[in-house]
């Protein structure tokens, strides 16, 4: 089946640093990548959809400045955390879709980032 | 507002006991629904559906769908440690390109 990679795995920041997060999709080419946030004990919280060469499209109440998501290619989508706090402590995923349809959604293993 | 629930929350049995998971959903234009197992990292796909009342089965695990009371539940037979996870469902919205989650159920199976 079709594999999503993110980079970092965990990453352990100081407040006020940004945060580099990347997803690639490492066998198929994705022109629409998914940005989600979990906080412990919580579903998936869909952030923003990242589509190739053109802007993301954030879901209501999420900062795109603070946020910034670069969908540069086919197969890589990076989400930025900027100026990071301890609130933005969390657990980030993304997801890719093979096709036209979001049946067919493979999730990355997500990155933990612990803002200190 | 698109809305999926699912219920219980939270749920620990013993192992050999079959449970059985619940999504309900309010959504504007219904396409599928799809249920994922999550352990300590992404989520894994286990069932799509998208017709009333065919079920989808995968060895002890299998799940139905009423489109008419909007709901779907997942079951689980014979349950096992390995079983122990939060199981998610989500509704993709037609149009919207994008998949709506409900909380999560955590199931905690005990020896």
């Amino acid at each position: 089946g079709a594999v999503v990679s993110q980079h970092p795995s965990w990453v352990i920041c100081k407040s006020g640093t940004s945060v580099k997060i990347e997803c690639r999709s490492l066998d198929f080419q994705a022109t629409t990548m998914f940005w989600y946030r979990q906080f412990p004990k919580q579903s998936l919280m869909l952030m923003a959809t990242s589509n190739e060469g053109s802007k993301a499209t954030y879901e209501q109440g999420v900062e795109k400045d603070k946020f910034l998501i670069n969908h540069a290619s086919l197969t890589l989508s990076t989400l930025t955390v900027t100026s990071a706090h301890p609130e933005d402590s969390s657990f980030y995923i993304c997801s890719a879709r093979v096709g036209q349809t979001m049946d067919t959604q493979y999730f990355g293993p997500g990155t933990r980032l612990t803002v200190l | 507002e698109d809305k999926v629930v699912q219920s219980p929350l939270s749920l620990v049995v013993h192992e050999g006991d079959t449970v059985t998971l619940n999504c309900s959903y309010e959504v504007t234009n219904f396409r599928s629904l799809l249920w994922y197992k999550q352990e300590k990292k992404a989520p894994t796909f286990l069932f799509m559906l998208t017709s009333s009342g065919i079920e989808k089965k995968s060895g002890r695990l299998s799940s139905i769908l009423d489109k008419k009371e909007l709901f779907s539940i997942l079951n689980i037979t014979a349950t096992q440690t390995g079983d122990s996870a939060i199981y998610l469902c989500a509704v993709n919205i037609q149009g919207a390109q994008k998949l709506v989650f409900g909380q999560g159920t955590r199931l905690t199976i005990n020896p």
